[in-house]
């Protein structure tokens, strides 16, 4: 079984520019995340999906950030314009509401660079 | 407030035995998990605790203290290949599915 796919992996950009993240969730995972890992810190949320409907945005920095997850299934974290403090890992996961643990898949991420 | 507290750095050595602690502050309690995560890797799931007491996997134990809002991690038998950070991470209720609160990380290395 194929895993959370996130691309590109890695992304060098120069400030003011837009950015875009594409994740592809598990087969049958409803639910996605949206998390950002700076170096030598855990992963702090974005944005949380149920299906279509953003139900957790309040962590997401909506004057820059963006992002839409059409039909359920893949989502897009775009960002117009990047600063410098947004180099940083963007984390995709997902998961299966109703598991008993419940655990959270990681894609492998996307390492933005903004010079 | 939501604080998760575990230490920066470990050291231990190979084929000893280490214990990673985490503490917690969230306004609810659904559930702690531990997540391995190697250096440029994705986080890999562990462990997960929600009720109080010891769950073992294989080299891997958690355990858990609700009343204290605490938990800790245990390796065993420790190979190089576990040299990794070690996140805690707390599921808030905040509705009917996970919302995972992540400490900062506890980096341990293994040495020979």
């Amino acid at each position: 079984e194929a895993g959370v796919v996130q691309s590109p992996r890695y992304k060098i950009i120069e400030k003011k520019q837009p950015v875009a993240f594409w994740c592809n969730p598990i087969s049958g995972h409803n639910t996605l995340y949206w998390y950002l890992q700076n170096l030598g810190q855990g992963p702090e949320l974005l944005i949380r999906y149920e299906n279509e409907e953003a139900v957790d945005d309040s962590q997401l920095p909506k004057d820059r950030f963006s992002a839409e997850r059409l039909k359920g299934v893949d989502s897009t974290l775009k960002i117009q314009p990047a600063e410098l403090g947004d180099s940083a890992v963007y984390l995709c996961a997902s998961s299966l509401a109703g598991a008993y643990t419940g655990e959270l898949f990681f894609g492998e991420g996307s390492r933005l660079t903004v010079l | 407030g939501q604080n998760i507290d575990q230490p920066t750095e470990m050291t231990a050595t190979e084929g000893a035995i280490v214990q990673i602690n985490c503490t917690y502050q969230t306004s609810g309690f659904n559930g702690l998990f531990w997540y391995q995560q190697h250096a440029g890797e994705a986080p890999t799931f562990l462990s997960y605790n929600v009720l109080d007491g010891l769950e073992e996997k294989g080299r891997f134990s958690s355990f858990l203290s609700r009343s204290k809002g605490y938990s800790y991690l245990l390796l065993k038998e420790l190979q190089m290949k576990d040299s990794a950070s070690y996140l805690c991470a707390v599921r808030d209720y905040g509705g009917a599915t996970n919302k995972l609160i992540f400490g900062t990380g506890t980096l341990l290395a293994v040495q020979p």
